[in-house]
């Protein structure tokens, strides 16, 4: 069975500054998903990692994926107000995905 | 991408009876999926929708408890028998399409049970 996990759970973040989200899953998986969920919506396709060392990158949030650690990282340059939200990442694997518990992050001034 | 209308966005259901929610998307899919996502958790697999046939139920849902139904390959739906309150979650579809690996969700239900 797949597990996927994420770390931290809650991420306070003072704007500007740079902060890192981590992934890892049990089993290998050949395609990760990032989500973001704001209160109360439905969640956000964020990206898709496909392969091996692969980088993508949408205004300040950065993703990236290494299989051979089983490990992805979201990582969120000078944060700003607007990124306040909960982020989940999840792997595919026999035909489903698996979510990771979500992180929530919170930007103050 | 896939447009999903899932329907209806909230309802409050008094215990014992039942809700059937409607997953409608503008495309033919591969997959689709329906996920419970309890207050402040993440999301958790029910079952996935197999066009024409029964659904495939993840460890800790049973068919009884959660019907679905998937007639063709744009439409699914899931029902939630006999509820009680501790059925009251956000109910989610999803769908995939192989081809483009994107994995895209509703609007979610969001399903209180008094």
């Amino acid at each position: 069975e797949l597990k996927v996990e994420q770390n931290p759970l809650f991420l306070s973040m003072q704007e500007g500054k740079n902060y890192t989200i981590y992934c890892n899953y049990s089993t290998t998986s050949d395609r990760l998903y990032w989500y973001r969920q704001d209160p109360g919506k439905s969640l956000e396709s964020l990206f898709v990692l496909l392969s091996n060392g692969a980088v993508k990158q949408e205004g300040r949030l950065m993703a990236s994926l290494d299989t051979k650690a089983r490990l992805s990282t979201l990582h969120i340059t000078a944060a700003v107000h607007d990124l306040s939200a909960t982020y989940f990442c999840a792997a595919w694997f026999a035909s489903k995905l698996t979510f990771g518990t979500g992180t929530r992050l919170q930007v103050t001034l | 991408s896939a447009v999903i209308s899932q329907k209806p966005s909230r309802d409050i259901c008094q215990r014992g009876t039942s809700l059937t929610i409607q997953c409608q998307v503008d495309s033919q899919v591969t997959m689709m999926f329906w996920y419970r996502q309890q207050p402040g958790q993440s999301l958790t697999l029910i079952a996935t929708a197999n066009q024409g046939s029964e659904a495939t139920y993840e460890s800790g849902f049973v068919i009884d408890k959660f019907p679905i139904s998937r007639p063709n390959l744009t439409f699914s739906t899931l029902t939630v028998s006999n509820m009680s309150p501790e059925d009251s979650s956000i109910y989610l579809c999803s769908v995939c399409r192989v081809a483009d690996t994107e994995a895209f969700f509703g609007q979610g239900t969001r399903l209180t049970v008094v």
